[in-house]
């Protein structure tokens, strides 16, 4: 059964620092690998998705990267500012005889002090 | 817009009483699921629909239904609801099979079951 994990739980920075954020799978035999945003009370607004064939992937201050073979995802933030603070959650697709979910790591809760 | 919407957003219920939580989305998409989230436990899948009239079970369907009949709604029913399945509900959807989709997410359901 596939099992993903993120390190740190939480973390908590000063505004204008990059940072890492870390995903790793049990199973790398993935469809595809998403990053998702969630806010306090509030939906899943998805940040990026990098395909299984990919490496990565960019938007804006974001780049997602992605090591198949070693099951493991980084996101990294450039630039921190308070609008980042949320948890960010990590998913992947596929493997273990289900091609239809996604299997969700437990989170990393990002605070950016101003 | 493009959006996936979920009524209500939040329900207090009492044990036995049953309920249903709608689920649309306006994007013409196949594929669409639900999950719950619990502290702990992040995201995890009850139910997904391939397409009209079809429907499989997720990881934790125990005490839930749901019925595809229109490509755009997937309601979530509980016919019997019980303490334990106080969560937070979210609705995904995704063009087609989650392996290579972006999925988007409803705001979720705030479900409390007394």
């Amino acid at each position: 059964k596939q099992e993903v994990t993120q390190i740190p739980a939480a973390l908590s920075v000063p505004e204008g620092e990059n940072l890492v954020l870390n995903c790793s799978f049990t199973d790398s035999a993935i469809y595809n690998l998403q990053w998702f945003r969630q806010d306090p009370g509030k939906g899943l607004t998805s940040l990026l998705l990098i395909q299984s064939s990919q490496r990565e992937q960019t938007s804006g201050r974001l780049n997602a990267s992605l090591d198949k073979s070693s099951g493991r995802s980084t996101l990294y933030i450039a630039a921190s500012q308070p609008g980042d603070s949320a948890t960010y959650l990590c998913a992947v697709s596929g493997s273990s005889g289900s091609a239809r979910q996604l299997t969700f790591g437990s989170g990393t809760q990002l605070t950016v002090l101003p | 817009e493009a959006q996936v919407t979920q009524n209500p957003r939040y329900l207090i219920t009492v044990t036995g009483k049953k309920l249903t939580v709608t689920c649309s989305q306006n994007m013409n998409h196949e594929y669409m699921s639900w999950y719950r989230q619990d502290p702990g436990l992040g995201l995890r899948q009850i139910y997904y629909s391939m397409n009209v009239e079809v429907t499989d079970k997720g990881d934790v369907p125990e005490g839930y239904k749901v019925s595809r009949k229109e490509k755009r709604n997937f309601p979530l029913i509980l016919e019997s609801p019980s303490p334990n399945q106080t969560s937070l509900y979210f609705c995904a959807s995704s063009l087609r099979l989650a392996n290579y989709n972006e999925q988007f997410f409803g705001p979720g359901t705030r479900l409390t079951v007394l």
